[in-house]
């Protein structure tokens, strides 16, 4: 596509609840990654592919998110048993090549998770 | 650890002057730094990128200097208009690593 898309772009979601984040990479990028961003704060690096292989995971918070991406395309991000503490903006990002070989990044506009 | 500071506090300026962000670094050696805009609720957009080896970058009205010895980098919009109000976020590469590290960005208010 044209750009990087997210859905949903808000999320409103029980604590206690799983919910899934999608994103849809501009086509032919091959890098991936995942950042969340709390009010006022930096972008907080969650994890990266290359392809559908995940060589970054560093920065997932705790065993409860995960992360997976097939076909070398869509991304989903899930979290099990969400906390008020996973409230922030999720943002999705696509690159040509990996960070390292100094491509800027696509972002998508991002999804907003409220955890009630 | 690899720490990346922004002015936390906004930056007023009047329309047609030049506006200079600065970004600062520590306990890091990047290979790229990297400038975005942030719009509210939107992500990111991509902006410039500068190499250890170049000690300045230009684009249009955009202006980005990048000094290895100081670890800083400035981010300068010249004849800044009302529509450059946004946050701007420094970035940063580590050598041999695969992500990129974030500044928490700095606000600027362009003012007509």
């Amino acid at each position: 596509g044209a750009g990087v898309s997210q859905s949903p772009s808000n999320k409103v979601t029980e604590k206690g609840k799983d919910v899934e984040l999608r994103c849809d990479p501009i086509s032919g990028h091959t890098a991936l990654y995942w950042y969340r961003q709390s009010l006022g704060q930096g972008l907080e690096f969650l994890i990266y592919f290359q392809g559908n292989s995940a060589p970054d995971k560093s920065g997932l918070p705790s065993d409860r998110f995960s992360a997976e991406r097939t076909g070398g395309s869509v991304s989903t991000l899930t979290i099990q048993r969400t906390q008020q503490e996973d409230s922030a903006v999720y943002l999705c990002a696509s690159s040509f090549g990996s960070s390292t070989g100094g491509y800027g990044y696509t972002f998508g506009s991002g999804t907003r998770l409220t955890v009630v | 650890s690899q720490k990346i500071e922004q002015n936390s506090e906004a930056l007023n300026i009047q329309e047609g002057k030049t506006a200079t962000l600065t970004c600062n670094y520590t306990n890091y050696s990047p290979a790229y730094l990297q400038w975005y805009r942030q719009d509210p609720g939107r992500g990111p957009v991509f902006l410039l990128l500068i190499r250890e080896n170049e000690k300045e970058k230009r684009k249009e009205r955009l202006k980005v200097t990048f000094d290895t010895t100081l670890k800083q980098s400035l981010f300068h919009i010249t004849a800044s208009q009302p529509a450059d109000s946004a946050t701007y976020l420094c970035a940063l590469d580590a050598t041999g690593g695969f992500k990129t590290i974030f500044g928490a960005g700095t606000r600027l208010f362009v003012k007509a």
